[in-house]
C-alpha cells in the first residue's frame, strides 16, 4: 500500500515536493516510481529509485528532477524544480517491478498557477 | 505525443469482444520488451491489468487477454460488461528513453 503527501498549489519557478510512504511488503525488491498525468492527458513516467539509491529519470525531466529515499521510514520522495504551468498534473507514486507498476498510490493533484 | 500509439476510443455492446491496439517501434516493443496494460476508472489510479504481454494479476478476470507481435501489442476484452468502461493504457520499456513509456490511452465505451 502506498500513501503520499505533499504541497498543493504552486507558483511558477517553485519546487514541487511529494513523499510516498510504503506500508507492507519488502522495500528492497522493487523500484519506487513517480508517474504523472496532466489533466485530460496520458501517463508520463518521471523516474524511479531502488533500495540502494540508484535512480533513473525521464530524460525530458532529468535536469529538474530528484528522487530520494529514506529506508528507515520506508519512504521515497520527489522534487521537481522550476515548475511551470506544464507541470500541473496528478502525481502518482507506484511500485515498479521488471518495468511494470503493480501497486499505485491514490494520486495527488498539484496545480501550478501564478 | 506518446511514444506508444493507441486509438483514442473504442466501443462495443455488452457481451461483445473489443480489441485495443498499441503500436511502438524498434526501441521498445519491437526489441521484445514486455508490454503491460492498465485500466483507469475516472478519478482513480491506474490498475495493472496485464503484465509481461499476457499475464493476469490475481483477481483480473480471464475476459482480459494480451498479445504481442512485432512492434505492436493488443489487449482483448471479451464478454464486455458495463463496468469495463474505462481508459486503458499500454506501457513498455524504451531503450532510447531508458525508462518506461506509455500509450496515450484508449477510452472504452460500452454501448
Amino acid at each position: 500500500q502506498l500513501q503520499r503527501w505533499g504541497a498543493g498549489l504552486l507558483k511558477p519557478s517553485e519546487t514541487l515536493s511529494l513523499t510516498c510512504a510504503v506500508y507492507g511488503g519488502s522495500f528492497s525488491t522493487y523500484y519506487w516510481t513517480w508517474i504523472r498525468q496532466a489533466p485530460g492527458k496520458g501517463l508520463e513516467w518521471i523516474g524511479e529509485i531502488n533500495h540502494s539509491g540508484s535512480t533513473n529519470y525521464n530524460p525530458s525531466l532529468k535536469s529538474r528532477v530528484s528522487i530520494s529515499l529514506d529506508t528507515s521510514k520506508n519512504q521515497f520522495s520527489l522534487k521537481l524544480s522550476s515548475v511551470t504551468d506544464a507541470d500541473t498534473a496528478v502525481y502518482f507514486c507506484a511500485r515498479g517491478f521488471h518495468w511494470h507498476f503493480d501497486v499505485w498510490g491514490p494520486g495527488t493533484l498539484v496545480p501550478v498557477s501564478s | 505525443q506518446s511514444v506508444l500509439t493507441q486509438p483514442p476510443s473504442v466501443s462495443g455492446a455488452p457481451g461483445q469482444t473489443v480489441t485495443i491496439s498499441c503500436t511502438g517501434d524498434t526501441t521498445n516493443i519491437g526489441t521484445g520488451y514486455d508490454v503491460h496494460w492498465y485500466q483507469q476508472l475516472p478519478g482513480t489510479a491506474p490498475k495493472l491489468l496485464i503484465s509481461s504481454d499476457n499475464d493476469r494479476p490475481s483477481g483480473v478476470p480471464d475476459r482480459f487477454s494480451g498479445s504481442k507481435s512485432g512492434t505492436s501489442a493488443s489487449l482483448a476484452i471479451s464478454g464486455l460488461q458495463t463496468e469495463d468502461e474505462a481508459y486503458y493504457y499500454c506501457q513498455s520499456y524504451d531503450n532510447s528513453v531508458r525508462g518506461a513509456v506509455f500509450g496515450g490511452g484508449t477510452n472504452l465505451t460500452v454501448l
